[in-house]
């Protein structure tokens, strides 16, 4: 079993649409949680983080983390061409290495 | 803003031979990290760095790689002898350890291309 796994995708939407992106994990020792986009060939970019359970809001964006049943979501509000990247979620325990999960491709069609 | 940067952003190398990938981690941070990520796969970690000293490393960081801050800005990655599979997009990651937004930030990367 992998320590995370992400929806696969790909996925596509209309713009304006509200998208989910999912992941789970099995290492109960992760307490941060992070959500990465990246474009093709381009460097991982921290979009929303969240230490230990609850949720976040900044913009569009809402990260949620629910640590009891080891499952993390980041939802896009009100979608737009630009959002068109990978979306990579990551998760560490601490100071040490971030485990990522393999990444959604997500297609926002104006 | 601050940011982690990244040089070469593209290498190109025979198999065989060393080369040296360099960051510069955002200024106060204390812990740095170096990432890869081969073409159409996840990002895997490969090693962590502090107090001057590697604190974690994975299965793929063996003996032909090592790393460096050789002074208070630079930190490198080392890849000794080069082979096909070592072609991948490397990031370099730095985390503050201090509190505030604890997490690492990314830089650009260097492609290296090994022929």
């Amino acid at each position: 079993q992998k320590e995370v796994e992400q929806d696969p995708g790909p996925l596509s939407v209309p713009e304006g649409a509200i998208v989910s992106l999912n992941c789970t994990y099995s290492n109960s020792a992760f307490q941060y949680f992070m959500w990465y986009r990246q474009y093709s060939r381009k460097g991982p970019e921290l979009l929303m983080y969240t230490y230990s359970s609850g949720n976040k809001e900044d913009g569009r964006f809402t990260a949620q983390v629910d640590k009891s049943s080891k499952y993390i979501s980041l939802f896009i509000r009100d979608s737009q061409p630009s959002d068109s990247a990978t979306y990579l979620c990551a998760m560490s325990a601490g100071a040490g290495k971030s485990t990522f999960g393999d990444g959604t491709t997500l297609t926002v069609k104006p | 803003e601050p940011e982690v940067t990244q040089t070469p952003s593209h290498q190109v190398t025979q198999m065989g031979q060393e080369v040296i990938l360099r960051c510069v981690p955002i200024s106060n941070h204390l812990y740095f990290y170096w990432y890869r990520q081969i073409l159409g796969q996840k990002v895997e970690f490969l090693v962590s760095f502090y107090n001057n000293e590697i604190s974690e490393k994975s299965e793929i960081f063996d003996d032909q790689f090592s790393v460096e801050r050789p002074d208070g800005s630079n930190f490198t990655l080392k890849i000794r002898s080069t082979k096909l599979e070592d072609s991948a997009m490397y990031f370099c990651a730095s985390r503050t350890g201090t509190g505030g937004t604890d997490t690492q930030y990314f830089g650009p990367g260097t492609r290296l291309t090994v022929l």
